[in-house]
């Protein structure tokens, strides 16, 4: 199992351009989270969907949107980027049955916007 | 109003020694959770530990345990016999209800031979 992969690594992004951060699981995992983290803080919920078809603001939903029509992808979308989303975005999933709720968490994306 | 709450300072600690890092949340709703989460430089997310608020006895996951003080509403992570490669950032989260995890800010430990 690949377990949740992250694309791209890296990015530059020029102010008021957009993009779509990919997210894919193998875990056949019902639950999907983004998160962002701001250097030298904890991560924040973005958007969460507990399945395909579901999804739901976060903590700091503005600025980004998200679908989910498969159970394996959730794609997180910027529209019209601005300097404050210069974030890490991580991904994250977990089944619905785990007995310790834990999130396993991609590797991250790390995106600057000049 | 921030809901985990981690203020210790970078930490310096010997290696071999235990560290205890210190972790305090605030919820109302009676059923949470609550995690530890290592961030080494590589900057991955490793799940450490994790404390149901029901459970009965503090959590162990090999070197890491959970002091869970429930009234206090305080969730130290105790690392015994800390190695080289426990340098990096902790961070405590709560989940609430079912699906969400708040983050705090974490802690920097720095393990020294």
């Amino acid at each position: 199992n690949a377990g949740v992969t992250q694309t791209p690594k890296f990015r530059i992004l020029k102010i008021g351009q957009s993009m779509t951060l990919q997210c894919t699981q193998d875990m056949n995992h019902n639950y999907m989270y983004w998160y962002r983290q701001d250097p030298g803080m904890g991560l924040k919920l973005i958007y969460y969907s507990v399945g395909a078809g579901i999804t739901d603001k976060g903590e700091v939903p503005n600025g980004y949107n998200v679908s989910r029509s498969t159970t394996e992808d959730f794609p997180l979308r910027l529209e019209l980027a601005a300097p404050s989303q210069t974030s890490v975005y991580f991904c994250a999933s977990r089944r619905n049955r785990e007995t310790n709720y834990e999130q396993y968490f991609g590797p991250g994306t790390r995106l600057t916007v000049t | 109003a921030q809901k985990i709450t981690q203020t210790q300072p970078g930490m310096f600690v010997q290696e071999k020694e235990a560290v205890t890092l210190d972790c305090t949340y605030d919820t109302s709703d009676p059923s949470y959770g609550l995690f530890w989460y290592k961030q080494p430089s590589s900057g991955e997310m490793i799940f450490l530990i994790y404390q149901g608020s029901y459970d009965q006895q503090n959590a162990t996951e090999g070197r890491y345990s959970l002091n869970f003080q429930k009234a206090r509403k305080s969730a130290n992570l105790v690392i015994s016999a800390s190695q080289l490669g426990d340098s990096a950032m902790y961070f405590c989260a709560m989940r609430e209800g079912d699906n969400r995890l708040a983050f705090g800010k974490g802690n920097q430990v720095v393990v020294i031979p």
